[in-house]
């Protein structure tokens, strides 16, 4: 009963080093997201798919990459970590277009010296 | 574009007593589903509630419950006979029918329960 999995928990980068954030679905959900969380700023949407093969932007990408080769799988890929990127990622599948509830992941704690 | 907007950065309660957090949303659709989502010290984000706008009927589970206040774009927050366990940040979230599963939040509220 995995539901979404996150890898890392905790992670600490160098200004300039690259990175992918694991994330993993095992409820074969068409929907998944990537969100930062960011103190007093609520969680913001850094990117999303529909499903395999397809992604778009959401509120804050820059600095940003993800692909989605299968149903299950949704990494990030920091190209060249900033101290701005300093946050809490959190994962998100869901099921359904109209209504599906969204399920979190753990979260990353990433920190960017 | 979606607002949300959570005006109470922090908000306290006596345990067994009633609390109610505020939400108050901005969009141009007619169609779109509201939540509220508790994140508790562990990080874990929990669905504590949903709300469709096409019903009328207030969304209820168990000690929750809210008042969901169409035109006034009003979607708040009652936590009856509030327990220990209710201590954490609170968020609500729109997410629009036609947006796919994109969820907008709002700032969040720090809910503190006091023995």
């Amino acid at each position: 009963n995995a539901g979404v999995t996150q890898t890392p928990k905790f992670q600490v980068l160098k200004t300039g080093q690259s990175m992918t954030l694991q994330c993993a679905q095992d409820m074969n959900h068409e929907y998944m997201s990537w969100y930062r969380q960011d103190p007093g700023m609520g969680l913001r949407l850094i990117h999303y798919s529909v499903g395999a093969g397809i992604t778009d932007q959401g509120e804050v990408p820059n600095g940003y990459n993800v692909s989605r080769s299968t149903t299950e799988d949704f990494p990030l890929r920091l190209l060249s970590a900033a101290p701005s990127q300093t946050s809490v990622y959190f994962c998100a599948s869901s099921l359904s277009r109209q209504g599906g509830i969204q399920y979190f992941g753990a979260g990353t704690r990433l920190s960017v010296l | 574009a979606q607002t949300v907007t959570q005006s109470q950065p922090e908000m306290s309660v006596q345990e067994a007593e009633t609390v109610t957090l505020s939400c108050t949303y901005d969009t141009s659709e007619s169609d779109y589903y509201l939540f509220w989502y508790k994140q508790p010290p562990s990080r874990q984000m929990i669905l504590v509630i949903r709300q469709e706008a096409y019903k009328q009927q207030n969304a209820t589970e168990n000690r929750f419950s809210v008042n969901f206040q169409k035109a006034a774009k009003s979607f708040s927050l009652k936590i009856s006979d509030s327990q220990l366990g209710d201590a954490a940040m609170y968020f609500c979230a729109y997410r629009s029918y036609t947006s796919g599963s994109r969820l907008t939040f709002g700032e969040g509220t720090q809910l503190t329960v006091n023995p």
